[in-house]
């Protein structure tokens, strides 16, 4: 089983280039997640999804955009990069107790 | 809002012996649901176990086992016979069992002294 996959495993921005991280789970989760995790902290919570089409903001939403067009696909899109979003990006799937699968996660750098 | 404390940043164990990561969290919701992730240089976030509040039994996982106290809001991770696999940091997390993810502690990095 594959689990959740993430797309790319790294990346480096210039400041304000744009930019989509992929995000697919075949578990048939309705919950996905955008998480990011800068150094020395836990993971904060960016936009989260209970389904197709419905898609709500988490914690730290400002600077991404997100879709979610089928239940397999979350995509993350950062538009205008800035150097405060360079981080560790996490993909997950959730069922409802909340017990998240993760993808392996993204190291983007904005330079 | 929750939130989730550990107070440890750092511990450091000599193989073979046990340790403790502490965590606390705050909440009002009376039913929700606990985890332990382990992150290891490869990134990866890991499950190690996972505790529902309406349970009064501590979860345990092999080597792995948690002290739940509801009252008290204290969900601490015992490691047994520590392992050189071991060493990572580790992730106290809740979730209130809806739609909108977990909330994170900060981590404790747990070194292994061989």
């Amino acid at each position: 089983n594959a689990g959740v996959t993430q797309t790319p495993k790294f990346r480096i921005l210039k400041i304000g280039q744009s930019m989509t991280l992929q995000c697919a789970q075949d578990m048939n989760h309705n919950y996905m997640y955008w998480y990011r995790q800068d150094p020395g902290m836990g993971l904060k919570l960016i936009y989260y999804s209970v389904g197709a089409g419905i898609t709500d903001k988490g914690e730290v939403p400002n600077g991404y955009n997100v879709s979610r067009s089928t239940t397999e696909d979350f995509p993350l899109r950062l538009e205008l990069a800035a150097p405060s979003q360079t981080s560790v990006y996490f993909c997950a799937s959730s069922i409802r107790t909340g017990e998240a699968f993760f993808g392996q996660g993204t190291r983007l750098t904005v330079v | 809002a929750q939130t989730v404390t550990q107070s440890q940043p750092e511990m450091s164990v000599q193989e073979a012996e046990t340790v403790t990561l502490s965590c606390t969290y705050d909440t009002s919701e009376s039913d929700y649901y606990l985890f332990w992730y382990k992150q290891p240089p490869s990134r990866q976030m890991i499950l190690v176990i996972r505790q529902e509040a309406y349970k009064q039994q501590n979860a345990t996982e092999n080597r792995f086992s948690v002290n739940f106290q509801k009252a008290a809001k204290s969900f601490s991770l015992k490691i047994s016979d520590s392992q050189l696999g071991d060493a990572a940091m580790y992730f106290c997390a809740y979730s209130g069992g809806g739609a909108d993810g977990l909330t994170f502690g900060k981590g404790t990095h747990l070194i292994i002294q061989p």
